[in-house]
């Protein structure tokens, strides 16, 4: 059970845009800390995809854009591509438990 | 080029111990804190232990907590974690990641490829 809270899975086309969620709570993303996303494609070790709940980091496609509100967060991809297909994880820092935390992760799938 | 390298993962038997190592480059690396993340096969990501700059604060997750011990020593630009008391849960790819700030703690801006710790009878 992850502290953060992730659909398992979500799909979509070529061209569409889709939304990952990632839901906290008060010792969380509600008590003002950041979020932060990654992107693991198969087989390689995560990339740093959005910080700071709507940064991205050089090299990152603003096809990929963030944001959060409340005790929840979300990323969106807009003109899904073929390469997008890779696992999302989000991330923050929980003040109960003194630990950063993670969603379960997201496998997103390129219909 | 940032560059991080995870040496020290293998089979190692119930209760028994092994320590990771992690070499960095590209980068000042007494001016950033570094984490522990690891990976079971399959599975989800799960932050592991984090240390700050110049090792004045330290926290591990609950699954290792009292077991795993985190350290680095910047004159060689390198993270440790010694891991003691292992058990069959612990199997996963252990990643050494940077994090973006030096002295709190905020999120992993570079990972390393990982290694693979297995614990098996």
């Amino acid at each position: 059970q992850s502290v953060l809270t992730q659909p398992p899975s979500v799909s979509g086309a070529p061209g569409q845009r889709v939304t990952i969620s990632c839901t906290g709570s008060s010792s969380n993303i509600g008590a003002g800390y950041d979020v932060h996303w990654y992107q693991q494609l198969p087989g390689t070790a995560p990339k740093l995809l959005i910080y700071d709940n709507i940064n991205r980091p050089s090299g990152v496609p603003d096809r990929f854009s963030g944001s959060k509100s409340g005790t929840s967060a979300s990323l969106a991809i807009s003109g899904l591509q073929a390469e997008d297909e890779a696992d999302y994880y989000c991330q923050s820092y929980d003040s109960s438990l003194n630990a950063l935390v993670f969603g379960g992760g997201t496998k997103l799938t390129v219909l | 080029e940032v560059k991080l390298v995870e040496s020290g993962g293998g089979l190692v038997q119930p209760g028994r111990s092994l320590r990771l190592s992690c070499a960095g480059s590209g980068f000042t690396f007494d001016e950033y804190g570094m984490h522990w993340v690891r990976q079971a096969p399959g599975k989800g990501l799960e932050w592991v232990s984090g240390i700050t700059w110049r090792s004045g604060s330290i926290a591990y997750a609950e699954s290792v907590k009292g077991r795993f011990t985190i350290s680095r020593d910047n004159a060689k630009n390198s993270l440790y974690l010694q891991m003691n008391s292992l058990r069959v849960e612990d199997t996963a790819f252990y990643y050494c990641a940077r994090d973006s700030y030096k002295s709190s703690w905020r999120n992993f801006d570079y990972w390393g490829q990982g290694t693979l710790v297995t614990v098996s009878s």
